[in-house]
């Protein structure tokens, strides 16, 4: 069983639609949540990070974590084209992992005009 | 905008032959990681340094190998390419200290082997 599950998609919706993504994980003892975004032949870019459970917003992006249910979330409000890219969670231990990472595989997210 | 450089992007080498990835950065950060990704699938971490002389292996095992004789640069190394390596490697560098870890990331190298 893998540590962190992330359903793949693609995920496809029309532009200015809310855009729900989630992951599960397994290890209760994960305490850093992060959303990162990738574009086709690029690198990851970190979008949003949560300590602990809770909500936290940034413009059109909201991100969720639930630690009691072991699931995380990423809203994308009013989704534009220029959002269509691959969505990884990530999630570590804190600061005694030396930033080990666990990444979902990713959900490929398609936002048509 | 992160500082963090791979070369080549992409290359395309027949088995056998000896490669070296190169990643370098120049933000002064003392942690950087290699990553294995391919479609569909998770990164996953093949190598991680803490600082210079530091090396050690990640959670997915690899015939790979690395160095860091300088904090800002961290080559990997294929002796012997095999059709088994294909795949998308990914550097990226953080700073050694902080709460988090907000990893950046390079655009990658997509590596085919024939």
């Amino acid at each position: 069983q893998k540590e962190v599950e992330q359903d793949p998609g693609p995920l496809s919706v029309p532009e200015g639609a809310i855009v729900s993504l989630n992951c599960t994980y397994s290890n209760s003892a994960f305490q850093y949540f992060m959303w990162y975004r990738q574009y086709s032949r690029k690198g990851p870019e970190l979008l949003m990070y949560t300590y602990s459970s809770g909500n936290k917003e940034d413009g059109r992006f909201t991100a969720q974590v639930d630690k009691s249910s072991k699931y995380i979330s990423l809203f994308i409000r009013d989704s534009q084209p220029s959002d269509s890219a691959t969505y990884l969670c990530a999630m570590t231990l804190g600061t005694d992992s030396w930033g080990k990472l666990q990444f979902g595989a990713g959900t490929q997210v398609v936002v048509t005009p | 905008e992160a500082d963090i450089y791979q070369t080549p992007r992409y290359l395309v080498i027949g088995t056998g032959k000896k490669i070296t990835l190169e990643c370098s950065q120049t933000m002064g950060h003392d942690k950087m990681y290699w990553y294995q990704q391919d479609p569909g699938m998770e990164l996953h971490l093949i190598h991680y340094s803490y600082g210079v002389n530091s090396t050690e292996k990640g959670d997915l095992s690899s015939e790979s190998t690395v160095s860091r004789i300088r904090t800002e640069h961290f080559p990997l190394t294929l002796e012997s390419a095999r059709p088994s390596h294909t795949s998308q490697y990914l550097c990226a560098s953080s700073a050694l200290s902080g709460r988090y870890n907000e990893q950046f990331f390079g655009p990658g190298t997509r590596l085919t082997v024939l």
